[in-house]
């Protein structure tokens, strides 16, 4: 399998429930990306890893937890969501420098 | 406070004509400008894109324009087919910064629709 992978493609969860996001590239990239898209908003970026480094983290709320284990996988661990939380979910990967390559999301809802 | 935008929500565009989709930004530190496209269910996907040294790239039906001292760049269309319909967002960065990564900081999106 080619390209960057996202499961589950939907998840419905409540507010006390504990999820995890996956996503996996393919593409031999360094560094791997969480973006949180909400409805008429920009994509907002969440984190960024370089080389399994947590190198960005954009103010995001504690009950998002990422995890990068290798340089092919990168998680996001969800706990104690907010309805506000609803969203598209992207993972991205890249070279050091360049256009990143999106997997196809997560959409995620909380109730 | 909005670094690149698109002011457009929306634009829509006869099969065969061209299609103009425009992007402002403020950081004059941005040095690397992209173009991604989005249909519904699937995440962007790369289109186009140039750097601050140039004023114009050109991939077949694609053509970006960059006008650094108005802090604008405009991604044509020419000729506009139905499968173009998608969001298209505008992404910037800056490459110059000697990470190890690329920072990207994307616009909300122009929702083009070709009609037959």
């Amino acid at each position: 399998e080619t390209g960057v992978t996202q499961t589950p493609r939907h998840l419905v969860m409540g507010m006390t429930n504990k999820k995890s996001l996956k996503c996996e590239q393919h593409l031999g990239h360094n560094a791997m990306y969480w973006y949180k898209q909400s409805a008429k908003k920009p994509l907002e970026l969440m984190f960024v890893y370089s080389l399994e480094e947590r190198v960005e983290n954009n103010s995001v709320p504690s009950r998002f937890s990422p995890e990068c284990p290798n340089s092919s996988h990168l998680f996001l661990h969800l706990h104690t969501l907010q309805p506000e939380d609803s969203a598209l979910y992207l993972c991205a990967s890249s070279p050091a420098q360049g256009e990143q390559y999106f997997g196809p999301g997560t959409r995620l809802t909380v109730t | 406070d909005q670094q690149v935008k698109q002011n457009s929500p929306s634009l829509s565009v006869q099969e065969g004509r061209i299609s103009i989709l425009n992007c402002d930004y403020t950081n004059s530190m941005f040095d690397y400008f992209l173009w991604y496209k989005k249909y519904p269910a699937e995440g962007p996907t790369f289109l186009i894109s140039i750097s601050s040294i140039k004023d114009k790239n050109e991939d077949g039906r694609f053509t970006v324009f960059l006008n650094k001292s108005a802090k604008h760049l405009s991604l044509h269309i020419v000729p506009s087919q139905p499968g173009d319909s998608a969001v298209y967002f505008c992404a910037a960065s800056m490459n110059a910064g000697g990470t190890s990564y690329g920072k990207l900081t994307f616009g909300q999106g122009t929702i083009l629709t070709v009609h037959p």
